[in-house]
């Protein structure tokens, strides 16, 4: 099975600040990963697929990069409803694997 | 618009089993792939199979491999995820999403799963 893993685990931040979180394969996946996030009591929301394309309706403050082994998710401006946690999801074989998440929190 | 509603929350005992619904309106059900996620308190999520309901062929995780059974009805557009021989550990929130294998772009509410004596 691919295992997904995130950092960091979590971290402060401040709305306007740019943030990055790291996921990384444990082999190569191409392209086919998913970026979700998730507010306490609620469904994941799909944010990115194929890596780097944004699902309809996704602020595009929101974006996604690399390939093989190595990925980003970027919030280039953080709003206040953007303090969630993050999950990174390979479907590039099953079982699909998501990484441990990344907690977002309000510095 | 794809929709998926699952059933309400369940209380089970250790060693039994518990049977989750998950009914789709929108789009074509049979076209669809399903997958079921959980999620234990405060935990990651977690995949635990999938099921392509045209042609009723489910895939599993091997972690829940001789546990878990997905099956799906496609006169109603239900889906269910059925885990047998309950322990403490289950305890979770279980999501069905529409999996169309780029992605699992619509998610159920999640049904919680609680199995305590």
């Amino acid at each position: 099975a691919i295992r997904m893993t995130q950092s960091p685990s979590s971290f402060s931040a401040s709305t306007g600040d740019r943030v990055t979180i790291t996921c990384r394969a444990s082999q190569g996946i191409s392209s086919y990963l998913a970026w979700y996030q998730q507010k306490p009591g609620k469904a994941p929301k799909l944010l990115i697929y194929a890596a780097s394309t944004l699902q309809s309706g996704v602020p595009s403050r929101f974006s996604g990069s690399g390939s093989g082994t190595d990925f980003t998710l970027t919030i280039s401006c953080l709003q206040s409803e953007d303090f969630a946690t993050y999950y990174c999801q390979q479907y590039y074989s099953y079982p699909y694997s998501f990484g441990q998440g990344t907690k977002l929190e309000i510095k | 618009q794809v929709q998926l509603v699952q059933s309400g929350a369940e209380v089970k005992k250790p060693g039994s089993s518990v049977k989750v619904s998950c009914k789709a309106s929108g789009g074509t059900f049979s076209s669809y792939t399903i997958s079921w996620v959980r999620q234990a308190p405060g935990q990651g999520l977690e995949w635990m199979g999938r099921i392509i309901p045209i042609l009723g062929i489910a895939n599993y995780a091997q972690k829940f491999q001789g546990r878990v059974t997905i099956t799906a009805d496609k006169s109603t557009s239900t889906a269910y995820m059925e885990l047998s021989s309950l322990r403490s550990e289950d305890t979770a929130v279980y999501y069905c999403a529409r999996d169309d294998q780029i992605d699992l772009d619509y998610w159920g509410q999640g049904t919680l799963v609680t199995v305590s004596s």
